[in-house]
């Protein structure tokens, strides 16, 4: 099956500082990519539908300018948590689309995990 | 908008007993409907789907499903738990347009020796 992979697998950093979470398609053009965050014990919440070539779609309450997302090629979306914050700590899991999929096939990545100290 | 609700917050089965988990959907055309699970820590794993056609969809590990339209719901059945079974499950909608998956909020399943 198709794979998604998301580069770091978890991360620790100092508040203040700046993160860059990759989201992958291994075998597989994307032309969308989806990008959620999941608190402890709680679901996924989308924040933002990631377009290649185009700025990405942000879900109402999610702020564009702290969460900078990036799909720069049909392969590869970044999700960047600008001057994080101990609440910005979370699982993030991105999801890509399949172009070729008739029903909108996506599949998910193994998520990534933020801790902000 | 779409929403997905899933009733029950936490069941604990005892091993080799069914199971059914609940959910229900809110969409306003035939939805995708997807169950995944997940292990603490990790990441989704998806169990079925429903796309169109037959509404009883067999997946992993033994699982099925059955879309009911009538009763907007899509109930995930095991006929037998092991205790590896253990997790977080999760039922989504999907727009069939946009592509945007909405999450339950999740059943807790613990599995009893």
């Amino acid at each position: 099956g198709a794979v998604v992979s998301q580069h770091p697998s978890r991360v620790i950093c100092k508040s203040g500082t700046s993160v860059k979470i990759e989201c992958r398609s291994l075998d597989f053009q994307a032309t969308t990519m989806f990008w959620y965050r999941q608190f402890p014990k709680k679901s996924l919440m989308l924040m933002a539908t990631s377009n290649e070539g185009s700025k990405a779609t942000y879900e109402q309450g999610v702020e564009k300018d702290k969460f900078l997302i990036n799909h720069a090629s049909l392969t590869l979306s970044t999700l960047t948590v600008t001057s994080a914050h101990p609440e910005d700590s979370s699982f993030y899991i991105c999801s890509a689309r399949a172009s070729e999929s008739s029903y909108n096939e996506q599949f998910f990545g193994p998520g990534t995990r933020l801790t902000v100290l | 908008a779409q929403s997905v609700t899933q009733p029950d917050i936490h069941i604990t089965v005892s091993e080799g007993a069914s199971l059914e988990l609940r959910c229900n959907y809110s969409y306003g055309a035939t939805p995708y409907l997807f169950w995944y699970v997940q292990s603490p820590g990790q990441g989704l794993q998806l169990l079925l789907k429903y796309f169109s056609g037959d509404t009883l969809v067999q997946g992993i590990k033994g699982f099925e499903a059955e879309f009911k339209r009538s009763q907007s719901s899509f109930n995930l059945r095991k006929p037998s738990v092991h205790w590896s079974d253990a997790a977080e499950y999760f039922c989504a909608v999907r727009d069939t347009n946009a592509g945007k998956s909405t999450f339950g909020d999740g059943t807790t399943l613990t599995v009893k020796p």
